[in-house]
């Protein structure tokens, strides 16, 4: 089974500052997606950003990019120039690009706070 | 276009009685899956259907069902509720298939008394 695990309960950072939150997973496959997803106050899970694994090339999405390292399994979120509107439970995540499966293996997620 | 709507937003039960929560995916999506989120266990994958059938399920018990019906909007049924049932209920709509992005509703949350 795939686990996903996010080390950092909280992280601070003030604004206009770039903070990275990490993830690590564990897996025996060799195709597969990754995903950062948000979760502001309203509990709506927003998609950030993506990255398959056969890609090399780190996605970029605006101020969001990821740093991949397949070999490490480590997936981090890097957030350039922090917004107030960053401020959210930030949770990695996981899926098999196996067969039809949709299933999404969650993280413990970190909550992201941006001070002025 | 409108995005994944669920229904209702807040439910209040209580221990013993049984609950259908409501999702009406992105139109065009036949794909349909339910996560449950709470404090200690964090977010946790229930089900998925795909074209009225289950596809994929995870480790829950019994208890917790769930349909889909031809037009894709999907139901989920929790009976003889428990306090540990106590959640955000999540829907995400997709086209299908593991390629495809999931875009997620606002959740329904359920308290249990």
């Amino acid at each position: 089974a795939q686990t996903v695990t996010q080390s950092q309960p909280e992280m601070s950072v003030q604004e206009a500052e770039t903070v990275t939150l990490s993830c690590t997973y564990d897996t025996s496959e060799s195709d597969y997606y990754l995903f950062w997803y948000k979760q502001p106050p309203s509990r709506q899970m927003i998609l950030v950003i993506r990255q398959e694994a056969y890609k090399q090339q780190n996605a970029t999405e605006n101020r969001f990019s990821v740093n991949f390292q397949k070999a490490a399994k480590s997936f981090s979120l890097k957030i350039s120039d922090s917004q107030l509107g960053d401020a959210a439970m930030y949770f990695c995540a996981y899926r098999s690009a196996t067969g039809t499966a949709s299933k999404l293996t969650f993280g413990t997620g970190t909550r992201l706070q941006v001070t002025l | 276009k409108a995005g994944v709507t669920q229904t209702p937003r807040y439910l209040i039960k209580t221990r013993g009685q049984q609950v259908t929560l409501s999702c009406s995916p992105i139109s065009g999506h036949r794909s349909v899956s339910w996560y449950q989120q709470t404090p200690g266990q964090g977010l946790q994958f229930l089900f998925e259907y795909f074209s009225e059938t289950q596809r994929n399920k995870g480790n829950f018990p019994g208890r917790f069902s769930g349909r889909q019906f031809s037009n894709s909007r999907s139901e989920m049924n929790v009976s003889t509720l428990e306090l540990g049932d106590s959640a955000l209920y999540l829907c995400a709509s997709s086209w299908g298939g593991a390629g495809y992005e999931q875009y997620f509703g606002p959740g329904t949350r359920l308290t249990v008394t």
